[in-house]
C-alpha cells in the first residue's frame, strides 16, 4: 500500500516565477492538506481539500491556491514567488467523516527560492 | 486563539525515559497528536489522543493528557538513539460527527540520544 507521495523532491526557483507541487493521497483517503514548514518551525496549515474544493483555509495569501482531480490527487501553486516562499512542503491526506483524525504525510517538497 | 508551545531540546541517555511536554491554547481542541520528523523526512504520525481521555498507552509511548492545564506529554520509554528526531505536538478541534481536520502544530522539540 503505496503512502502519501509528492513530487518533485526539491525544486529550486527565481524570486517572480510560478510553482507547481503535486501530491497523491494515500490509497482510500479522500481529503488533503497542504502545510508549509520553514526551517526550524513546526508545519503551517495551508489549506484543505475535499470533493475537489478547497474547504478551510489558513492564513496565506491568494499567492497560494491549489486544485484536487477526481482521483483525489492534488496540486499546490504559488505565483509571484517571494524569498519567505522557500520551505519544505508538506502534503497529508486524510478520510474525512467519523471516526478517523490520522493525517498522514508525504515526505515533502523543498523548494529554494533565489 | 490557537497556540501550541514546546520546549526546543531535550537530551537524554540511552535506555532512559524521555518526557517531552507541549501546552495548547485553544478550549475546544477535540484530538492531541505527536509527531516525529526524523532529518530530510516528512512527518511520521505516532500516536493522537481524544480530548476526553487522560491516558494512552502504546508500546513504549505513553501520553499524558491534562485537559484543565492544556498540558499534553510524551514518555518514550527505553529511548534508543534511533528515536533522535524532532517531535512535534498537534491539536485540532474536529468536530466529533467529522469535518475539516486542521492541525495546529508547535515548533518542535529537537530529542538528542546519547549514549
Amino acid at each position: 500500500d503505496a503512502g502519501v507521495t509528492q513530487s518533485p523532491t526539491h525544486l529550486i526557483k527565481t524570486r517572480g516565477q510560478q510553482v507547481t507541487l503535486r501530491c497523491s493521497p494515500k490509497s482510500g483517503h479522500d481529503t488533503v492538506s497542504w502545510y508549509q514548514q520553514a526551517l526550524g518551525q513546526g508545519p503551517q496549515f495551508i489549506f484543505q481539500y475535499y470533493e475537489e474544493e478547497e474547504r478551510q483555509r489558513g492564513n496565506f495569501p491568494d499567492r497560494f491556491s491549489g486544485h484536487q482531480f477526481p482521483n483525489y490527487s492534488s496540486e499546490l501553486n504559488v505565483n509571484a514567488l517571494l524569498l519567505g516562499d522557500s520551505a519544505l512542503y508538506l502534503c497529508a491526506s486524510s478520510i474525512r467523516g467519523f471516526g478517523s483524525r490520522q493525517q498522514y504525510f508525504g515526505p515533502g517538497t523543498r523548494l529554494t527560492v533565489t | 486563539g490557537e497556540d501550541v508551545e514546546q520546549s526546543l531540546f531535550l537530551s537524554v541517555r540511552e535506555g532512559d525515559s524521555s518526557v517531552i511536554n507541549c501546552t495548547y491554547t485553544d478550549s475546544s481542541s477535540t484530538y492531541l497528536y505527536w509527531y516525529k520528523q526524523e532529518p530530510g523526512a516528512g512527518l511520521q504520525l505516532l500516536t493522537y489522543i481524544f480530548s476526553n481521555m487522560d491516558m494512552k498507552q502504546d508500546q513504549r509511548l505513553t501520553v499524558l493528557l491534562n485537559k484543565k492545564d492544556k498540558h499534553l506529554s510524551l514518555r518514550i520509554a527505553d529511548t534508543q538513539t534511533g528515536d533522535s528526531a524532532i517531535y512535534f505536538c498537534a491539536e485540532s478541534s474536529t468536530p466529533i460527527s467529522g469535518g475539516y481536520n486542521k492541525l495546529i502544530f508547535g515548533a518542535g522539540t529537537r530529542l538528542a540520544v546519547h549514549p
